[in-house]
């Protein structure tokens, strides 16, 4: 079945600092791939996507871009503000029959000082 | 009012309770979900609906009991919960489930806590 797998927190980073979490996958066939973020207290909020390979997903000073030849999609963004902190979560939704469902990661947690 | 809304943000219940959390979309999506998220461990995926169809119950005890009475509303009711069930439960909502093109669109949550 489907996976997710994404670098072990935390992640603690002054401001400024540039940020990567890595982020792997399995899937059969072509998944979209997905970061959501979740600030304290609230629920996951759509950050950015990518549907094919080779697709860089972008908002907010983030990017990821969709490697098929590494199956992977590490979020990067290169200089962080306080205001990044909170737990990022990497995910996949698979093409066709039952694969429907979005698999998410365990979850990173960044904390960046001022 | 646009999103997804839960309701209510936080819960204190006892064992012998019963009490309902509500989820509301107002973005047309057909697909309705329900997550629970305990600390350090990852997000479960409790129940999905389809166009107000059950179409995933993923093992859950049956002291969680979903109900979808349309495309907009998705509620769970809870009975007899134990303290292990207090976590954030949260809920979101799709397009076509068959789409993978599509995220998902979550609500802020409710926090439970079982005493």
């Amino acid at each position: 079945g489907n996976s997710v797998t994404q670098m072990e927190g935390p992640v603690t980073l002054s401001e400024e600092a540039f940020l990567t979490i890595n982020c792997t996958y399995t899937a059969t066939g072509y998944p979209s791939l997905f970061w959501y973020v979740q600030y304290p207290g609230e629920g996951l909020q759509l950050l950015l996507k990518a549907t094919k390979a080779d697709d860089k997903g972008s908002n907010k000073g983030f990017e990821a871009t969709y490697r098929k030849e590494t199956t992977s999609f590490h979020l990067e963004k290169g200089s962080v503000q306080v205001s990044d902190s909170a737990v990022y979560f990497c995910a996949l939704r698979g093409s066709g029959g039952s694969n429907y469902k979005l698999t998410f990661g365990k979850g990173t947690l960044l904390t960046v000082n001022p | 009012e646009t999103g997804v809304t839960q309701t209510p943000r936080h819960l204190v219940m006892g064992m012998t309770n019963k009490k309902s959390l509500k989820c509301e979309q107002h973005l047309g999506h057909n697909a309705m979900y329900w997550y629970k998220q305990s600390a350090k461990k990852p997000l479960e995926l409790m129940f999905v609906y389809s166009l107000e169809e059950r179409v995933e119950n993923n093992s859950v005890p049956s002291r969680f009991s979903p109900e979808c009475p349309n495309s907009s509303h998705l509620f769970l009711h809870l009975h007899t919960l134990q303290p292990e069930d207090s976590a954030l439960y949260l809920c979101a909502s799709s397009q076509d489930p068959r789409l993978a093109n599509y995220g998902y669109t979550f609500g802020s949550g409710t926090r439970l806590t079982v005493v």
